[in-house]
């Protein structure tokens, strides 16, 4: 799986748009983004993936960059409740691989 | 849908003692299951492979006698710490990957402290 880079930490404020860069430069053309969080003393949480086109839900936006080199993942009005650990990770959809994590980057939401 | 609840969320065990971990996907079958592990301030580690009906595959360094694993049926996979010593005291999680869009979903985890 392609190895991805995040800030370690990022400050926002609340009801502020959180805006979360990811790169992933080495991407292979059949792996899709991932993004989950992992809030204190949990275990991660999925938000949302792709592969190449923008995606949206309910938690956040996900914006690709043409050459797929990059990403950002867009927490539309922070709160609170969003103070956590954001891991990017790529991977293969198929298969029964696990997920690769790195450091990912430290969102803190500021009243 | 796409649910893992593990158990138990924490315990606290004497050192010498085994502790067991289970990780149940309630909604779907999961053939593979992952165990992973994080020490405070570090990000997950995996720990093991589980696959139903065969014996795990285990990470370099992770001693397969140490971390016992069991997984028997399609939708449970447990963790054993044999012999538990305090630098295993950590945050043990394990996921699962339902047959949907969402990639894997994650337990709650469970907090081991050996005292």
């Amino acid at each position: 799986d392609a190895k991805t880079t995040q800030p370690t930490s990022m400050d926002c404020a609340e009801g502020r748009a959180a805006n979360l860069p990811c790169n992933h430069s080495t991407i292979s053309g059949n792996e899709y983004v991932y993004w989950y969080r992992q809030i204190h003393s949990q275990g991660p949480q999925y938000i949302i993936h792709g592969l190449k086109n923008n995606e949206t839900n309910e938690m956040a936006s996900l914006i690709i960059t043409e050459d797929r080199k990059s990403s950002t993942l867009i927490l539309p009005h922070a709160t609170l409740r969003d103070t956590a650990v954001y891991y990017c990770i790529v991977r293969v959809r198929t298969g029964a691989n696990n997920l690769f994590f790195g450091t990912g980057t430290r969102l803190t939401v500021i009243p | 849908g796409a649910v893992v609840s593990q158990h138990p969320s924490w315990v606290i065990c004497k050192s010498g003692t085994s502790v067991k971990i289970e990780c149940r996907s309630l909604d779907f079958q999961a053939t593979t299951m992952f165990w992973y592990r994080q020490f405070p301030k570090q990000s997950l580690m995996l720990m093991a492979t589980s696959n139903e009906g065969s014996k795990a595959t285990y990470e370099q360094g992770v001693e397969k006698d140490k971390f016992l694993i069991n997984h028997a049926s399609l939708t449970l996979s447990t963790l054993t710490v044999t012999s538990a010593h305090p630098e295993d005291s950590s945050f043990y999680i394990c996921s699962a990957q339902a047959n949907n869009n969402y990639g894997y979903t994650f337990g709650s985890g469970t907090r081991l402290t050996v005292v």
